[in-house]
């Protein structure tokens, strides 16, 4: 497989359940991102890694939790979460954590709370 | 406070015509744009950028105007083709560079009419 791969595609989950969302990445690229898209709103960056070490954390919220155990894999572990949490959850990677390079996303995970 | 707008959440252009999309910024900062195609269900893909030092990139049909004195980004299609229907986001990089993530704006539905 090459690109950005994200499961599952689709996530429906209760308050009280924890789930993780997994991304994986086929492309030697040593930056990964987690991306939310609300409905009417910008995509709204989370989480940053760069070499595995977490090097941005955009104020988001206790209940969701990134692991990064290497270079090509990125997870975003989800407990407690609020309806309003419900949105596209997308990853990206790109090849240096440097400007100008355009990211790789993934297809996203559509996440549901109810 | 939003400091990448597309101010217009929808347009409509016949096939064969040029589509303009337009995207404002805020933050002076900003050194390197992007623009993004969206189709329903996948990621957002790359497809063209620029660097603050240019006031046009141009890439095929794509083609991108900057115009740092008004904060002002454009993106033509000539011809728009019904493959082109999809939703476009701009997006900024700043000197802070992949730490900070790309900054989106919410993106324009263009919908190419046969």
């Amino acid at each position: 497989e090459t690109g950005v791969t994200q499961t599952p595609r689709h996530l429906v989950m209760g308050m009280t359940n924890k789930k993780s969302l997994k991304c994986e990445q086929h492309l030697g690229h040593n930056a990964m991102y987690w991306y939310k898209q609300s409905a009417k709103k910008p995509l709204e960056l989370m989480f940053v890694y760069s070499l595995e070490e977490r090097v941005e954390n955009n104020s988001v919220p206790s209940r969701f939790s990134p692991e990064c155990p290497n270079s090509s894999h990125l997870f975003l572990h989800l407990h407690t979460l609020q309806p309003e949490d419900s949105a596209l959850y997308l990853c990206a990677s790109s090849q240096e954590f440097l400007q100008g390079y355009g990211y790789t996303f993934g297809s996203g995970t559509r996440l549901t709370v109810v | 406070d939003q400091q990448v707008k597309q101010n217009s959440p929808s347009l409509s252009v016949q096939e064969g015509r040029i589509s303009i999309l337009n995207c404002d910024y805020t933050n002076s900062m900003f050194d390197y744009f992007l623009w993004y195609k969206k189709y329903p269900a996948e990621g957002p893909t790359f497809l063209i950028s620029i660097s603050s030092i240019k006031d046009k990139n141009e890439d095929g049909r794509f083609t991108v105007f900057l115009n740092k004195s008004a904060k002002h980004l454009s993106l033509h299609i000539v011809p728009s083709q019904p493959g082109d229907s999809a939703v476009y986001f701009c997006a900024a990089s700043g000197q802070g560079g992949g730490a900070d993530g790309l900054t989106f704006g919410k993106g324009t539905h263009l919908i190419i009419q046969p």
